[in-house]
């Protein structure tokens, strides 16, 4: 079955750095994308950006230009989201979620558990 | 960027009732929304794509109907294990956007 699996909670003070994985299994990971998506207590979930996982090509959201990278490592069917300068309001949980093709569209059908990063002086 | 505003923020129901969950877009997009559920320490599911089509194993009491700028979410018959936070979601425009959420509660 398909499992994203994420690495665990976080505790950065501001001005750092901080990095997050995502382990899949159950399927092939170069055939589906990798979206990065936060949520603030209490908000909505946020898109941050998504890798290809079978080429490597990224795109981020304006909001997070020059702060974010998400890479992958296909021999361990891992991404990995790197924020830095991280200040108190990047306080969130982070998700990993796998991209799929319905119909002629792509939505997120399988999501990790989150991993919350804390970010406090 | 397109922002989605979901009403009301909280709807106050019994089981049985009938809900039903509004999805403003601030633009007509002519793509297609998702709605997800999500429920207290859990992960978003998804309920409904391409504004009408129920995910595999979503009961048929849930329907999503709209078009433009105006979308809805319809829970024809609350059970217990429906109180949850609904989002709606597009990504026909980019940057991908979500709504703020509508939490459906136990009156």
């Amino acid at each position: 079955q398909v499992q994203l699996v994420q690495s665990g909670t976080e505790v950065k003070k501001p001005g750092a750095s901080v990095k997050v994985s995502c382990k899949a299994s159950g399927y092939t990971f170069t055939g589906n994308g990798i979206h990065w998506v936060r949520q603030a207590p209490g908000q909505g979930p946020e898109w941050m950006g998504w890798i290809n996982a079978g080429n490597g090509e990224t795109q981020y959201s304006q909001k997070f230009h020059g702060r974010l990278t998400i890479t992958r490592d296909t021999s361990a069917s891992t991404s990995y989201m790197e924020l830095s300068s991280l200040r108190s309001e990047d306080t969130a949980l982070y998700y990993c979620a796998r991209d799929s093709r319905y119909t002629t569209n792509y939505y997120f059908d399988y999501w990790g558990q989150g991993a919350s990063v804390s970010v406090s002086s | 960027e397109i922002v989605l505003t979901q009403s009301p923020a909280t709807l106050s129901l019994s089981p049985g009732e009938r809900a039903t969950l509004s999805c403003r877009a601030s633009q007509s997009f002519s793509g297609y929304l998702a709605w997800y559920q999500q429920k207290p320490g859990q992960a978003p599911r998804l309920l409904i794509f391409d504004t009408f089509n129920r995910a595999t194993g979503v009961p048929a009491r849930f329907s999503g109907s709209g078009s433009g700028t105006d979308f809805t979410l319809t829970i024809s018959g609350l059970e217990p294990e429906d109180f949850a936070v609904y989002y709606c979601h597009q990504r026909s425009i980019w940057p991908i956007t979500f709504g703020g959420g509508t939490k459906v509660e136990i009156k």
